[in-house]
């Protein structure tokens, strides 16, 4: 059975202190591991898919890399709007279109 | 959130009674899914249909949940008979197409159903 785990489940930090979210997976074939933004009351909001272990991608002051194991979702010097949970999951090769979520990490960004 | 519609944005029902849950994907996407966030949980895979046919219902309780993309029309989440454990966000998403790579996935707003 495909699981994502994320960690820290929730993360404090100061306007500018970079940090990193962390995703790890076991899945059956990796198809792609998508990385979606939410903010409360809100549906999930599209940032990355990564596809094969090395792979990078980059969107403002976010960056995500994958590894075999794990995924990184790196903040560099966070504004208080980047305040949202993150939330990472896998898509199996043969599980059809099927995502399987993490529980999210809630990151607040402080003044 | 790429135009993913759903209505309501807010249902209340009580229990017993029925909640109708109604989804346009992005225009053009002829792929729908719909997934359910109970409190303090992760998005749980509820159900993927294409064009009038249901491609996996895997994640679907076995009773009281139905769900239907016509050829014309919103695809539709049915709870017949709803419970107070049925309260949850359901959200519905989108992709252009299956089994390729590339396929990114957008969601809608949700669907927050209380029942009372």
């Amino acid at each position: 059975e495909d699981q994502v785990t994320q960690s820290p489940e929730a993360l404090r930090l100061q306007e500018g202190e970079s940090s990193s979210l962390n995703c790890s997976y076991t899945v059956s074939g990796l198809r792609g591991l998508f990385w979606y933004r939410q903010d409360p009351g809100k549906g999930p909001e599209f940032l990355f898919t990564l596809y094969s272990a090395g792979e990078e991608k980059e969107k403002e002051r976010l960056k995500a890399t994958l590894t075999k194991k794990e995924s990184f979702l790196h903040i560099t010097a966070p504004k208080p709007e980047d305040s949202a949970t993150y939330l990472c999951a896998v898509q199996a090769g043969g599980g059809g279109n099927k995502l399987t979520f993490g529980t999210g990490t809630q990151l607040k960004v402080e003044l | 959130n790429a135009g993913v519609m759903q209505n309501p944005r807010h249902l209340v029902r009580r229990r017993g009674q029925e909640a109708r849950l109604r989804c346009s994907p992005v225009k053009g996407h002829s792929h729908v899914y719909w997934y359910r966030q109970l409190p303090e949980e992760g998005l749980k895979f509820m159900v993927y249909l294409q064009k009038e046919n249901i491609i996996d219902e895997s994640g679907m309780p076995k009773e009281r949940f139905s769900a239907e993309f016509p050829k014309e029309g919103p695809s539709i989440l049915r709870i017949q008979q709803v419970v107070r454990g049925d309260s949850a966000a359901y959200f519905c998403a989108s992709s252009p197409n299956s089994g390729q790579v590339g396929n990114t996935i957008y969601f809608g707003e949700g669907s927050w159903l209380t029942v009372v």
